[in-house]
């Protein structure tokens, strides 16, 4: 079990550019979630796929943010036109259905907007 | 609305003494309780969870926890503070959904 992985772990770019995020999941996991975690703050959830259909997004998720889960196994997540508020780290998290609350979190990307 | 706080956003504690972290939430639904912990420029790793079965919970690293529902809390303690054990610590809630709603996190130093 190699454990959620994600990447980049930090990326830099300036303003208005687009980034890109992948996650790779627990590979039996079929729930995979993101979260944006601010500095000195808990995370915040962004949105929540269930195998490849988006169940759930939050209001954080403006519509520069779109997040997609193709072939229900790894995610990216990109934002469009990217604003300095966007700097944070990006957590993505994965879990088995059912019974099986837990989420197991990746080491996230950190993401810096000059 | 479900909400998770966490009082005290620093604690400071001395080696070998008591770990103590404050965690109260509100939820419409029984809830589901976690505590993570973060190492810097890390993810969070799972130290516990409540999920209805055994009030008093046992996690990894020798920390513990108790749901008090009368109380609607879901403290974290450990008896003997390790150097190690300095790091950043979330109290999260799953209720309605399967999001996770955290607290505010509470960064734990330890004194030599």
């Amino acid at each position: 079990d190699t454990g959620v992985s994600q990447d980049p772990r930090h990326k830099i770019t300036k303003r208005g550019q687009n980034v890109t995020f992948r996650c790779d999941p627990i590979s039996e996991h079929n729930r995979l979630y993101w979260y944006r975690q601010t500095l000195g703050q808990g995370p915040e959830f962004l949105t929540y796929f269930q195998n490849e259909a988006q169940l759930e997004k939050s209001r954080l998720l403006s519509d520069r943010f779109s997040a997609e889960r193709p072939k229900g196994s790894f995610s990216t997540l990109e934002i469009q036109r990217t604003e300095q508020g966007d700097s944070a780290m990006y957590l993505c998290a994965s879990s088995l259905g059912g019974q099986y609350y837990e989420q197991y979190f990746g080491p996230g990307t950190r993401l810096t907007v000059t | 609305a479900q909400s998770v706080t966490q009082l005290g956003s620093h604690v400071s504690v001395s080696e070998g003494a008591l770990v103590l972290l404050r965690c109260n939430y509100s939820s419409s639904v029984p809830p589901y309780l976690f505590w993570y912990v973060q190492y810097p420029n890390q993810g969070l790793q799972l130290l516990l969870k409540y999920t209805s079965a055994a009030t008093l919970v046992k996690g990894i690293n020798g920390f513990e926890a108790e749901f008090k529902k009368s109380e609607t809390s879901f403290h974290l303690t450990k008896p003997s503070a390790h150097m190690s054990d300095a790091a950043e610590y979330f109290c999260a809630l799953k209720a309605a959904g399967n999001k996770l709603t955290f607290g505010g996190g509470t960064r734990v130093l330890v004194k030599p």
